[in-house]
């Protein structure tokens, strides 16, 4: 029973680039939210995906976008990157979109430089 | 919006000694959840508070959600070096919102 994979693991981009994440939900759910984690903070909600349409949304500029595949699987998109979003990028999956725990991937850690 | 905010930021405590993380929500959560974080890894699921004043036990870990579901607590008894990381709540109101965190090192 695989977890929730995501790739790369490491990326670097230098400011103005765009950048695109990826993330396979835990088999068996069908909810995707993004989050974003700078160094010492705790995670800041990006959105969730739930039957391939964004259901939420945080507090990030339009400059963050997504999509959720027929399969679950979900891609996070980050143009014209600035220093300001190097961070870890955390995929969680969940079910149903509702008030289940969250089952986290190792992330992608992105530097912009 | 919804605000989780979460004292203290860093907490070091002697091995054996008890610890505790608060958490308090700018508005009433429907459930919150604790997840730990241990250095260079990602947040793992604790447990999940659903009820009004709710006590849940795990070992030497207790969780606790206030009357108004708007705190909770946890409380670490007898400390071990393999609590060390970082402790979040999260609470719930139409998405899931993350605190701060409490980053706990222990000295054997």
């Amino acid at each position: 029973d695989a977890g929730v994979t995501q790739s790369p693991t490491h990326l670097i981009k230098t400011r103005g680039q765009q950048v695109t994440l990826r993330c396979s939900p835990k088999s068996g759910h069908d909810t995707v939210s993004w989050y974003q984690q700078a160094l010492g903070q705790g995670p800041q909600f990006i959105f969730q995906y739930y039957e391939e349409e964004e259901r939420q949304r945080g507090n990030f500029p339009d400059r963050f976008s997504g999509h959720q595949f027929p399969n679950y699987s979900s891609e996070l998109n980050v143009n014209a990157l600035l220093l300001g979003d190097s961070a870890l990028y955390l995929c969680a999956s969940s079910l149903k979109a509702g008030t289940e725990k969250l089952f986290f991937g190792s992330g992608t850690q992105l530097s912009v430089l | 919006g919804q605000q989780v905010m979460q004292i203290p930021q860093y907490q070091h405590v002697q091995e054996g000694e008890d610890f505790t993380t608060y958490c308090n929500s700018s508005t009433t959560l429907s459930n919150i959840q604790w997840y730990k974080q241990r250095p260079g890894g990602h947040p793992v699921f604790l447990i999940q508070l659903v009820k009004s004043g709710e006590v849940k036990k795990q070992k030497r870990l207790t969780f606790q959600f206030g009357e108004a579901k708007k705190n909770s607590s946890l409380h670490i008894t007898a400390t071990q070096t393999t609590d060390v990381g970082t402790y979040f709540c999260a609470g719930h109101n139409n998405d899931m919102r993350f605190g701060a965190g409490t980053r706990l090192t222990v000295k054997p």
